[in-house]
């Protein structure tokens, strides 16, 4: 089983759909983030999770919605996208405490229609 | 801000060559930096990092980079690449958050491509 779990790994939606990538670490991490890889662009961070709670919000459009039920999953909830928000959603997951060493999922690969 | 540039987008190395990637960052303390490689429709997987001490570092897959501070470098080496280096690398500074945790600034990448 690998650390960081992502799924789907493919995702097409229209803009009115509504969906969820899903994220689970099992490396007993006790932090989360949501990253965006766009095409020649760095990438982005999201969102952070710190022991369930969120810590950092980089100023992400409502559209996007995380929830951490628990130290281990994470999810980012889709709505009324654009197409511009097509990219590749990196989970990752670190130690707090530690040297801030990430380790991530392969991502989500996210098209909108 | 915390910030890491990367300035070449792409690099072409013969098998067997040796490589050098460059990254630079700007951070007002002690950084701690890392590099990760990404090999297509993959995730990121860490190769190296620098916290402290020895300013080279050693990583996995042959790779090792320098930590200069008087040049705000932490350049990325192998001696002989093979055609599965063939990747994405991308070169990353830590920026601490209030809660004592830490997050990654990425620089733009550089992605390498192996010629025969």
């Amino acid at each position: 089983e690998t650390g960081v779990t992502q799924t789907p790994r493919h995702l097409v939606m229209g803009m009115t759909n509504k969906k969820s990538l899903k994220c689970e670490q099992h490396l007993g991490h006790n932090a989360m983030y949501w990253y965006k890889q766009s095409a020649k662009k760095p990438l982005e961070l999201m969102f952070v999770y710190n022991f369930k709670e969120q810590t950092e919000n980089n100023s992400v459009p409502s559209r996007f919605s995380p929830e951490c039920p628990n130290s281990s999953h994470l999810f980012l909830h889709l709505h009324t996208l654009q197409p511009e928000d097509s990219a590749l959603y990196l989970c990752a997951s670190s130690q707090g405490g530690g040297t801030g060493e990430l380790f991530f999922g392969e991502g989500s690969r996210l098209t909108v229609l | 801000a915390q910030s890491v540039t990367q300035p070449d987008i792409h690099i072409t190395v013969s098998e067997g060559a040796s490589l050098e990637l460059r990254c630079n960052y700007s951070y007002g303390a002690t950084p701690y930096l890392f590099w990760y490689v990404q090999s297509p429709g993959q995730g990121l997987q860490l190769l190296l990092k620098y916290f402290s001490g020895d300013t080279l570092v050693q990583g996995i897959k042959g790779f090792e980079a320098e930590f200069k501070r008087s040049q705000s470098s932490f350049n990325l080496r192998k001696p002989s690449v093979h055609w599965s280096d063939a990747a994405e690398y991308f070169c990353a500074v830590g920026a601490p958050l209030d809660t004592g945790f830490q997050k990654l600034v990425f620089g733009t990448g550089t992605r390498l491509l192996v010629s025969p």
